[in-house]
């Protein structure tokens, strides 16, 4: 089985802090995605990346960055912590190249920006 | 900007009951997926349609694919508790990577 393994289940933050959440999925999938998750708003994509090195913007990337220097990891790094930004935040990641692969999910990290 | 809206939002219904929860979109999808998820939990892949007019089944859950691949519905008969969950529908367009989350239904169901 895929295994997506988010690095905290709940993170507290204070305003302006550089935070960072980590990912990592063990069966060397091309695609990692960062979405985050609010309630009637359902998941919304920050970043997405299909390579080592490779990233895009997803439809929310504002107030965030991305790194993938080895394939298993991606980080999301919120460069100046706001508290808009206290949601719960999903990694998942996929195989190939084409929208019908699923996708699998870690379990979430709920952060908090006080 | 691509959107899937899915209807109803939320649902309590009694265990033994049928019910229906529709995604629906004014633009066209390659496929389309639908996950559960449960509390403290990431979402967890239940299918994935591909072609127009398409029908799944998994035990008592069916999905449709709408003809014109801009929407899908899933149906479950004789609920149980164990369905209990957020369901979110995900479609990803042609020549791309990207998937759209509609909105999810939180389903209940009552024993």
């Amino acid at each position: 089985d895929v295994k997506v393994t988010q690095s905290s289940r709940y993170l507290v933050k204070r305003t302006g802090e550089k935070v960072f959440l980590e990912c990592v999925q063990d069966m060397d999938h091309e695609n990692m995605f960062w979405y985050r998750q609010d309630p009637g708003l359902g998941l919304r994509l920050i970043y997405f990346s299909y390579d080592v090195k490779m990233k895009e913007k997803g439809d929310i990337p504002e107030g965030y960055s991305v790194s993938r220097e080895k394939k298993e990891r991606f980080s999301l790094i919120l460069e100046s912590a706001s508290t808009n930004q206290t949601s719960m935040y999903l990694c998942a990641s996929s195989l190939g190249w084409e929208g019908n692969q699923p996708q699998h999910f870690g379990d979430g990290t709920r952060l908090s920006i006080l | 900007t691509q959107l899937l809206e899915q209807s109803p939002q939320f649902l309590s219904i009694q265990e033994g009951e049928n019910l229906t929860v529709y995604c629906n979109s004014s633009s066209v999808f390659s496929s389309l997926q639908w996950y559960r998820q449960e509390p403290g939990e990431g979402p967890v892949l239940l299918v994935t349609v591909v072609t127009g007019g398409e029908v799944k089944k998994l035990k008592r859950l069916t999905f449709q694919f709408g003809d014109a691949r801009k929407d899908s519905s899933l149906h479950i008969t004789a609920a149980q508790t164990g369905d209990t969950g957020l369901y979110l529908c995900a479609g990803a367009a042609s020549g791309t990577y990207k998937y759209i989350f509609g909105t999810g239904t939180r389903l209940k169901v009552l024993a």
